[in-house]
């Protein structure tokens, strides 16, 4: 199965800060990988898919890039609704395992 | 108004058995992959099960793997998790979630989610 790995785990940011969370594969998954935002009591949302495809309504300030095995989800300034914990998916070849979480915080 | 909405959950004894079901509306059920995605309590997101448009292709995490069934009806707009020899390790929110693609490989992600099912599995 492909292992995802995130980094950090959890990070301390502030409004306005720019915020950079990585995502490794175990494997090279080419551009099939998403990233969600998870509120407490709330259904996880999809922000991107395809590595940096930008969902529709997702606000412009965030960003996804990278391809083969190193992925990143960037914000560009980060705003009070936006601290949540953050995942990323790989969706390359079943089971679609997920990272283990980045909370921002 | 897209929406999935899952049932089916509640309190069971380890090594007994639950179904759980998504009703979709508001979108063309048929041409979607479905997935099973769950939250241990404090913990991450965990991709459980996921099938194909049409059931020809079905997957699993492999801890629940040989347990866990998953299947739609795509006539009623339904997906179902059949979980037979719960652990406690079981015990979680269980979301039902669309895919954006009909496949499960080399597939984007997952667009529309239920709100969740609790499953706790204790004696």
């Amino acid at each position: 199965d492909i292992q995802m790995t995130q980094s950090p785990s959890s990070l301390s940011a502030s409004v306005g800060d720019r915020v950079a969370i990585t995502c490794r594969a175990s494997q090279n998954i080419r551009m099939y990988v998403n990233w969600y935002q998870k509120k407490p009591g709330k259904a996880p949302k999809l922000l991107i898919s395809a590595a940096s495809s930008l969902q529709v309504g997702v606000p412009s300030r965030f960003s996804g890039s990278g391809s083969g095995t190193d992925f990143i989800l960037t914000i560009r300034s980060l705003q009070s609704e936006d601290f949540a914990t953050y995942y990323c998916q790989q969706s390359y070849n079943p089971p679609q395992t997920f990272g283990q979480g980045t909370r921002v915080e | 108004e897209v929406q999935l909405v899952e049932s089916g959950g509640g309190l069971e004894q380890p090594g007994r058995s639950l179904r759980l079901s998504c009703v979709a509306s508001g979108f063309k059920f048929a041409d979607s992959a479905m997935h099973w995605v769950r939250q241990i309590p404090g913990k991450g997101l965990e991709w459980v099960s996921g099938i194909s448009w049409n059931s020809g292709s079905t997957a699993y995490e492999a801890s629940v793997k040989g347990r866990f069934t998953i299947s739609r009806d795509n006539a009623r707009n339904s997906l179902y998790l059949q979980m037979n020899s719960l652990t406690p390790e079981d015990t979680a929110l269980y979301y039902c979630a669309k895919g954006q693609l009909p496949g499960l490989a080399e597939s984007y992600g997952l667009d529309v989610w239920g709100q969740g099912t609790t499953v706790t599995v204790s004696s």
